[in-house]
């Protein structure tokens, strides 16, 4: 079974840039959750898509946002990107319905995103 | 709110020696507890998962953790280190969430160094 798939791996823009990230979960899976981590504010939750609809938020601004497809499939996007954007994005995917509740992420390697 | 603290934002030891990762939880609620490791460049990967039930978790790689409510502590052990054993590794609470789903609130890591 393919594990969760974020692309691209790396990303180099420029303040101002808006950026579009890809995650792939698991098979079956259809909750896709997206973390941003950074040497300073560590791992942070950003939001949870769950059958095309945005389950749940984290304290991050409206230019982050995110959409899912019915494949489960995710996207985020970070419009008027800021030189503190500049971090690692992780996507993790779970089965994500009531019964599976508190079961283990399952993460990807991440796209490490630089803002110049 | 749930939360983890990870005492030791950096522990060395030497090959073969004991490893000891501590983490404390502050939670209202029976927790789930998760102890990931992330390898350099990589994402985040699951050591092992208390929800309930038996207090002494095994994990993958000779990994285990000893859940203690008495000391609301979740400390991380293997009795043997070894080289590959070097990452960062994050303790983290699952919470539930309003609209559903859960996320998962992380530590602030431990590097583990292992020395010859």
């Amino acid at each position: 079974k393919a594990g969760v798939t974020q692309t691209p791996r790396y990303l180099i823009k420029t303040r101002g840039q808006q950026v579009t990230l890809s995650c792939s979960p698991i098979s079956g899976h259809r909750s896709v959750s997206w973390y941003q981590q950074t040497p300073g504010q560590g791992l942070q939750f950003l939001f949870e898509y769950f059958s095309e609809t945005q389950r749940n938020k984290g304290n991050f601004p409206g230019r982050f946002s995110g959409r899912q497809f019915s494949n489960s499939r995710s996207e985020m996007n970070v419009s008027t990107l800021e030189l503190g954007d500049s971090a690692l994005y992780l996507c993790a995917s779970t089965r994500g319905d009531s019964a599976a509740t508190n079961e283990k992420l399952f993460f990807g390697s991440g796209t490490q995103l630089s803002v110049l | 709110a749930q939360s983890v603290t990870q005492l030791g934002s950096h522990v060395s030891v030497s090959e073969g020696a004991l490893v000891l990762l501590r983490c404390n939880y502050s939670s209202s609620v029976p927790p789930y507890l998760f102890w990931y490791v992330q390898y350099p460049n990589q994402g985040l990967q699951l050591l092992l998962k208390y929800t309930t039930g038996a207090t002494l978790v095994k994990g993958i790689n000779g990994f285990e953790a000893e859940f203690k409510k008495s000391e609301t502590s979740f400390h991380l052990t293997k009795p043997s280190a070894h080289m590959s054993d070097a990452a960062e590794y994050f303790c983290a609470v699952s919470t539930i969430l309003t609209g559903g789903g859960n996320k998962l609130t992380f530590g602030t890591g431990t590097q583990l160094k292992v020395e010859l």
